[in-house]
């Protein structure tokens, strides 16, 4: 069974500072990764997704994640972040052409000014 | 496109009542699935779709809940009778694998109080 450990339940960052959200993910197979964002009373958003090819996946409003198969990881980055920043991502894993997504527990972004 | 359509949005009401949620997929997608969120047990995959048939109703908490897809455009989810441990954001999400990706697009929520 696949599995998404995101370690940090906050993250706060200051604007204009880099920002990472940690993910590690188990499955077995090929993983397919994702990251979304949901903001305060709305739906979870698609930002990127690896499923092959460059490590590096450059996604929505500026964010990228590296997938590192070594350390099963692919985390979220950003290299300048902004207020607007601020909401809860999640992380998901699905095997190699599963339909079916597993989503961490979620982490909550905090930049401030 | 407009996207995932859920309706209500909001939802109240008492405990043993039935209740209905409803959700349109995004035009040409063939995948769908209803999804729970609380606080304490965060997002929760309850059952999906495929081409219209159920796949995996492991997620749906028992037999007070349940869901069809009658057609390409169109979803329910209905509990009978409902309880308060049921209030939660539920969320409809479609994809089309294969196609435009693996990812799943989110409708808006119902949110749903039980009281």
């Amino acid at each position: 069974a696949q599995s998404v450990a995101q370690p940090e339940d906050q993250v706060n960052v200051a604007e204009g500072n880099p920002l990472t959200v940690k993910c590690t993910y188990s499955v077995s197979g090929n993983p397919y990764l994702f990251w979304y964002v949901q903001y305060p009373n709305r739906g979870l958003q698609f930002l990127l997704k690896y499923i092959t090819g460059d490590n590096l996946v450059k996604g929505s409003y500026g964010f990228e994640a590296e997938f590192n198969k070594s350390q099963t990881s692919f985390h979220l980055k950003k290299p300048s972040a902004l207020v607007s920043d601020s909401a809860l991502y999640f992380c998901a894993v699905s095997p190699g052409g599963g339909n079916k997504l597993t989503f961490g527990t979620g982490t909550q972004l905090k930049v401030e000014l | 496109d407009a996207g995932v359509i859920q309706s209500p949005r909001h939802e109240v009401t008492e405990m043993g009542q039935e209740v209905t949620l409803r959700c349109k997929p995004i035009s040409g997608h063939n995948s769908l699935f209803w999804y729970r969120q609380t606080m304490m047990r965060g997002l929760e995959l309850l059952i999906y779709f495929n081409n219209n048939v159920p796949i995996d109703d492991s997620g749906m908490p028992e037999d007070r809940f349940s869901a069809k897809m009658p057609n390409a455009s169109f979803s329910t989810l209905k509990i009978q009778p409902s309880e308060p441990r049921d209030s939660a954001v539920y969320f409809c999400a479609s994809s089309s694998p294969g196609k435009s990706g693996y990812e799943q697009y989110f409708g808006p929520g119902t949110r749903l109080t039980v009281t």
